[in-house]
């Protein structure tokens, strides 16, 4: 059975960096994408990155530049940084497998989820 | 940009759900995937590649459309089946979710 736990502080300050980390238990992070999505009352649904093992990392514009993926394939575990953090960035965090087959794409599988609240 | 409506739609058990989603750039019509959110909880994977129901996914849930016009059908709904529905696009280099439809059962 596979299995995604996140882990991450709730609470982080403004100017500040936002960690989290996605545990992947159950499927390898070596297939398919694995991406990072947040949602919020204010901007619904949002795509923040993905990674492929044998792709480079992809990020969505709208976060200018300060979010950063990393991965462990050796711990099947994956990361998301974001630095300078502002109250915009106050939101449910998820990590999730994007799959693929010869039907189509769909996210199949996310973690929990992360509420991360940013306030001093 | 994906543009989904209507904002809620509000049926009686064994009515017929239909719920749109106009894309604003046309892509592989594979790359389009639907969820189901309850409150609280992460979205569930409902269709993928547009009309492929996801493993445990009723057969009253179904997918089509035409062109950059996608459609959910939920073919009698009944009270577990209200939630938000979005779709969700993995065409181009940003992946994109629609603003969701609320159905309520009552």
């Amino acid at each position: 059975q596979v299995h995604l736990q996140q882990s991450g502080p709730g609470l982080v300050k403004p100017s500040e960096t936002l960690s989290l980390t996605c545990n992947v238990s159950g499927a390898s992070i070596n297939s398919y994408y694995w991406s990072w999505i947040r949602q919020s009352p204010e901007r619904g649904l949002e795509w923040i990155g993905h990674f492929h093992s044998s792709v480079s990392i992809s990020y969505n514009p709208s976060l200018l530049s300060r979010g950063t993926i990393s991965r462990d394939f050796s711990r099947n575990q994956f990361s998301l940084k974001i630095v300078s953090v502002t109250a915009a960035d106050t939101a449910v965090y998820y990590c999730a497998r994007a799959y693929y087959d010869a039907a189509g794409f769909g996210f199949d599988l996310w973690g929990p989820g992360t509420r991360v609240t940013v306030s001093s | 940009v994906l543009t989904q409506s209507p904002g809620t739609l509000s049926l009686s058990p064994g009515q017929v759900a239909t719920l749109f989603c106009r894309a604003s750039q046309s892509f592989q019509r594979s790359y389009l995937a639907w969820y189901q959110q309850r409150g609280g909880q992460p979205p569930r994977l409902i269709l993928q590649g547009e009309s492929t129901r996801a493993a445990g996914v009723p057969d009253r849930f179904s997918g089509g459309g035409s062109g950059t016009d996608f459609i959910l059908t939920i073919g009698g709904v009944e009270p577990e089946d209200a939630a938000v529905y979005y779709c969700q696009q993995f065409g181009g280099g940003t992946w994109t979710f629609g603003q969701g439809t609320k159905v309520e059962v009552k």
